[in-house]
């Protein structure tokens, strides 16, 4: 059956330091990749997506994200946190359809 | 920026009665589609919704939720009974100003539901 797993439910990093969160998908075929993130008491905001090409994709405040097939992997990355990024990050999934599969999403704080 | 919006932002009602959460999806989109977050819990798909009818629907959208599209803009999730596990975030999404499906969904802000 298809999963999504993030298996960070809580990360602190201190402000100006990098960022990596996981995400794992379970279930063969390849998926679309996304990942949103939650300030508090606000909707989901799309910071990026892959659907396929370069493994490697850009979005919204710095992030990154890179597909990594083999480890059915896209971790999402930030080379400097910012104190304004604290916020839960959510990982999505479609595989077919369009119906999305979320993580159970990690809550990011940043210490000043 | 065109964005998903939706109202009330907050809604509290009684176990038993009738709720409508309203959605107006992005124009020239095709695709529309509920979920709801139990507080704590992850980001639950219940249904989408094309072409003024259901294309997918979840375990969690049984008799009590119905959707419809009434007019050109709006897009309503009603639930005909509230149960007390019912309360949660109800997020409405869009996509697709194609036909192309595996567009990237567009989330609105929320309804926040308790029921009491």
């Amino acid at each position: 059956a298809q999963s999504v797993t993030q298996p960070d439910i809580h990360i602190t990093v201190s402000e100006g330091a990098s960022l990596e969160l996981r995400c794992n998908y379970s279930y063969g075929a390849t998926p679309y990749l996304f990942w949103y993130v939650q300030s508090p008491g606000q909707g989901l905001q799309l910071l990026l997506k892959y659907f396929s090409g370069d493994t490697l994709v850009q979005g919204i405040k710095g992030f990154e994200a890179e597909f990594k097939r083999s480890q059915s992997s896209f971790n999402l990355r930030k080379p400097s946190v910012h104190w304004s990024d604290a916020a839960e990050y959510f990982c999505a999934v479609v595989w077919t359809g369009n119906q999305f599969y979320f993580g159970t999403g990690t809550s990011l704080t940043v210490i000043p | 920026e065109p964005e998903v919006t939706q109202t009330p932002s907050h809604q509290v009602t009684q176990m038993g009665q009738e709720v409508i959460l309203r959605c107006v999806p992005i124009s020239n989109h095709l695709y529309f589609y509920w979920y709801r977050q139990i507080l704590g819990q992850k980001v639950e798909f219940l249904v989408s919704f094309y072409n003024n009818e259901i294309s997918e629907k979840s375990e969690i959208f049984d008799d009590q939720f119905s959707v419809e599209r009434p007019d050109g803009s709006n897009f309503t999730l009603k639930i005909r009974s509230t149960k007390l596990e019912d309360s949660a975030m109800y997020f409405c999404a869009s996509s697709g100003p194609s036909d192309e499906y595996q567009e990237t969904q567009y989330f609105g802000p929320g309804t926040r539901l308790l029921v009491l």
